[in-house]
């Protein structure tokens, strides 16, 4: 129940295309879901993070959308340049602060994403 | 505004050994949190520091430890090293919590 599924495992666009990767989850007590993205030898990086209670955030290029009913969550990457050929991983989180919960985030397996010139 | 910083870079010890990671938080953050990325997944939640307290541990026996000091840095130790702890380390600090900004990690090689 504290999984996170990402799919595709790997993504191949061309630039200028839409990349979509999805992420579904389990567990209902979830509340804060971000995105990150990490390129080889290095940290993820905090692209955009989104809560329950909205359906959809948009940040320049790059758009979660969140169903609460499927407990599904995608990223969407706008006209997609191969400066964002990494690998992107979703995750969820409980944020009841004071709880052994807080901040535990649950990644999931990440999709590698190429963008071909 | 200083991102979140770790050391040392990489490290290799052999098997049984013993290992600290240090990791200072981004300015303004209190919370310090520790991951395990092995090679091809994603990373795995160690335990979290809150103001020098242990707020919660992951699914890691107890040779891996921590401690977080009054200026919010925080180490990571591990005992008994075993080649399975081969990994990228993460810290990732934050504000009570919520946003985590990672670390560039250190790359640990056990022998």
């Amino acid at each position: 129940q504290q999984q996170v599924k990402q799919s595709p495992q790997s993504l191949i666009v061309q630039k200028g295309g839409i990349s979509i990767i999805n992420c579904a989850y389990e567990n209902t007590a979830f509340d804060y879901f971000p995105w990150y993205q990490q390129f080889p030898g290095k940290g993820p990086a905090l692209l955009i993070a989104i809560r329950p209670d909205v359906s959809e955030k948009k940040e320049g290029r790059f758009t979660i959308s969140f169903n609460k009913s499927a407990k599904q969550f995608s990223l969407h990457i706008m006209d997609s340049q191969p400066g964002d050929s990494a690998t992107y991983f979703c995750a969820a989180s409980i944020g009841s602060h004071g709880s052994s919960n807080t901040g535990k985030l649950i990644f999931g397996q990440g999709t590698t994403l190429q963008v071909k010139p | 505004e200083t991102g979140v910083t770790q050391s040392p870079t990489h490290l290799i010890k052999t098997r049984g050994q013993q290992v600290t990671l240090r990791c200072s938080s981004q300015s303004g953050h209190n919370t310090v949190s520790w991951y395990q990325q092995a090679l091809g997944q994603g990373p795995q939640f160690i335990f979290q520091y809150y103001r020098e307290e242990e707020n919660g541990r992951g699914n890691f026996p107890p040779r891996f430890s921590g401690l977080q000091f009054p200026n919010y840095s925080s180490e990571l130790n591990v005992n008994a090293l075993e080649l399975d702890d081969s990994a990228l380390y993460l810290c990732a600090s934050s504000l009570e919590g919520y946003e985590q900004y990672f670390g560039p990690g250190t790359r640990l090689t056990v022998t």
